[in-house]
């Protein structure tokens, strides 16, 4: 079975500071699919990145962007010019391809991020 | 982007009565949708998968009979607490793949605050 390991249960950064979560997984898997999703205050969870495992192209999103590291099981996110809206739970997920439609999500179990004025 | 709603986003009950929450796919059609259940600050767990039709699939350890799910259309499903305890009270969160994009993102609703008193 995957497992997705999220070690640091919490992170700072300054605002407009850079900052970068970390994840590791473990799959025997070549072909899947790997994300974060944020959960601010609120509690909705929002897609920030994903990433197919078979693209070697880091994923980028506007200040977000990914360091996927294949052979080492790892992708970290580095939010870049950090905002004091970007302080919320952060968790990093797998997924498989196989089982089509009802491929579940395995989660880590997330970073809560703050963010100093 | 794609919208899911639940309903209620919150709800206080007394101990023994049945709760149901309902999960929509606002714009798009969702063959399979996910429960998860929530505790503060923890990670999101996986309860069941249901398919539009047929019966859901229980993850180890969740109560078929103590948590109905019925997918009855390809926008709706709900979950029905039976006999609810106040060790039920959680956050729910549901989420929804879409019809024509099954290997693509899960979009998740904003979630049902259950407190049984």
């Amino acid at each position: 079975a995957q497992t997705v390991t999220q070690s640091q249960p919490e992170m700072s950064v300054q605002e407009a500071e850079t900052v970068t979560l970390s994840c590791t997984y473990d799959t025997s898997e070549s072909d899947y699919y790997l994300f974060w999703y944020k959960q601010p205050p609120s509690r909705q969870m929002i897609l920030v990145i994903r990433q197919e495992a078979y693209k070697q192209q880091n994923a980028t999103e506007n200040r977000f962007s990914v360091n996927f590291q294949k052979a080492a099981k790892s992708f970290s996110l580095k939010i870049s010019d950090s905002q004091l809206g970007d302080a919320a739970m952060y968790f990093c997920a797998y997924r498989s391809p196989r089982a089509g439609a009802n491929s579940k999500l395995t989660f880590g179990k997330g970073i809560t991020l703050s963010v100093r004025p | 982007g794609a919208v899911v709603s639940q309903h209620p986003s919150r709800v206080i009950c007394k101990s023994g009565t049945s709760v149901k929450i309902e999960c929509r796919s606002l714009d798009f059609q969702a063959t399979t949708m996910f429960w998860y259940r929530q505790f503060p600050k923890k990670s999101l767990m996986l309860m069941a998968t249901s398919n539009e039709g047929s019966k859901a699939t229980y993850e180890q350890g969740v109560e078929k009979d103590k948590f109905l799910i019925n997918h009855a259309s390809l926008t709706l499903s709900t979950l029905t607490v039976t006999s609810a305890h106040p060790e039920d009270s959680s956050f729910y969160i549901c989420s929804a793949r879409d019809r024509l994009a099954p290997q693509e993102t899960q979009y998740f609703g904003p979630g049902t605050r259950l407190l049984v008193l």
